[in-house]
């Protein structure tokens, strides 16, 4: 397998702009989560989907962020506008079942200038 | 919320050596796991216990778990330059969501 994959691997975009970051999730898992991991703040968990269904977006900072998986092998996470304090890496990951370790995504470095 | 704490924050060590790192946490737990993260790079998980164990090896590594004290430790023997990462502890307290601590940062120096 080719593992969880994420695009684009970097993104540099103005402040005020739409973002939006794709993940495709290991075959055959159920869950899919998102992080967001900053110096200050270390890695924070966004939200996370079960059999596509979000199921706790308590980690979500704020309206201007949004996930969608529409499918099992895809997820978006959208930030509009985005603002300087947005950048960060941003990971996916995914897990077959909750007691199963789960699988991290390369990363999408995010600069917001 | 941050769950797991890493204690210490970054430690330097000499190849050869063994390297000990402490998470600490504050609820119950179904499992809790360690990865690893190399610089600029996603996280690679190491090892899981689960709250009925007491003590897990992976090779090199021997994590322990005293769910009395909210405690886990990971102790990675005879340490290699290439060990040189981040360090986290995640906890599973239900529902498959994995909350991380801030990490250990290690150096290992040839």
């Amino acid at each position: 397998d080719a593992g969880v994959i994420q695009s684009p691997r970097h993104e540099v975009t103005e402040m005020g702009q739409e973002v939006t970051l794709r993940c495709k999730p290991i075959s055959g898992h159920d869950y899919l989560f998102w992080y967001r991991q900053t110096m200050m703040r270390g890695l924070e968990l966004l939200i996370y989907f079960n059999n596509n269904v979000p199921i706790d977006d308590s980690g979500m900072p704020e309206d201007r962020f949004s996930a969608k998986m529409p499918n099992a092998s895809f997820s978006t996470l959208k930030i509009q506008p985005s603002e300087p304090r947005d950048s960060a890496v941003y990971f996916c990951a995914s897990r077959k079942d909750y007691t199963d370790t789960q699988y991290f995504g390369p990363g999408t470095r995010l600069t917001v200038l | 919320s941050q769950q797991g704490e890493e204690d210490p924050q970054a430690l330097s060590i000499q190849e050869g050596e063994n390297a000990t790192m402490n998470c600490s946490y504050k609820t119950s737990i179904n499992n809790l796991q360690w990865y690893r993260q190399n610089s600029g790079r996603g996280l690679v998980h190491l090892i899981l216990i689960r709250s009925n164990e007491r003590e897990k090896h992976s090779g090199r590594l021997r994590v322990t778990l005293d769910t009395s004290k909210k405690s886990s430790s990971l102790l990675i023997t005879a340490s290699r330059a290439a060990d040189t990462a981040s360090y986290f502890c995640a906890t599973d307290s239900g529902g498959g969501k994995l909350i991380f601590g801030q990490g250990t940062e290690l150096s290992v120096k040839p």
